[in-house]
């Protein structure tokens, strides 16, 4: 079963809001990603997990605060999101990070608009 | 610099015809794993294929094809008998020795009419 839940699928949010994107896999996967996709662009990496350990922040905004509470889920905190931010938001896991490889399965990702 | 380049932005083509993706990546590692995705317009990425950098042999899946050429850097996607469930954009991808974290070309949107 190669499959990365996301939840939620759509988010409406507003600027002073506090949200939460949930991500879930049962592959047995050690590593977890996300990534920010916004409209007719590719996929930009976001932070990388792996054994449930951050290992990669792409100098991402302190806006974004990634979380990894066991090694089947991983989140995405929300606060004080600029309308910018708008964009397909993906998870994906892999086998390791390290073995380079090892190919990511994705999410469907959650569609978050900042109002 | 680690890069991948699709240079086909869009991509129309009439169902059953052939359709081939081309992808030309940039980097200075010996060890090195390309991938093709695709996506639907449900949003997720399906992983197609992987290829390592040592092993330039071509791959056939079903209607797929994959021609990995190390000399030209090149890493094209062929589509035989294109369907209509084929329309999706399709994305190269380069992953390298920082493990993980994939470098996408900028995808081409493929479109197949009825």
């Amino acid at each position: 079963d190669t499959e990365v839940t996301q939840t939620p699928k759509h988010l409406v949010m507003g600027m002073t809001n506090k949200k939460s994107l949930k991500c879930e896999q049962h592959m047995g996967h050690r590593a977890m990603y996300w990534y920010k996709q916004k409209a007719k662009k590719p996929p930009e990496l976001m932070f990388v997990y792996s054994y449930e350990k951050l290992s990669i922040n792409e100098s991402v905004p302190s806006r974004f605060s990634p979380e990894c509470p066991n090694s089947s889920l991983l989140n995405l905190h929300l606060h004080a999101l600029q309308p910018e931010d708008s964009a397909l938001y993906l998870c994906a896991s892999s086998q390791e990070r390290g073995q380079v490889n090892t190919e990511a399965f994705f999410g469907q990702g959650t569609r978050l608009t900042v109002v | 610099a680690q890069k991948v380049t699709q240079a086909q932005t869009e991509i129309s083509v009439v169902e059953k015809e052939d359709v081939t993706l081309d992808c030309v990546y940039e980097t200075r590692d010996t060890t090195y794993y390309l991938f093709w995705y695709k996506q639907p317009p449900s949003g997720e990425l399906v992983f197609l294929i992987r290829r390592n950098s040592f092993d330039e042999q071509n791959e056939i899946s079903g209607r797929y094809s994959w021609n990995f050429q190390k000399s030209t850097s090149s890493f094209n996607f062929t589509i035989t008998a294109s369907q209509v469930v084929d329309s999706a954009v399709y994305f190269c991808a380069l992953s390298y020795n920082q493990g993980g974290k994939l470098i996408f070309g900028q995808g081409t949107e493929l479109s197949v009419k009825p």
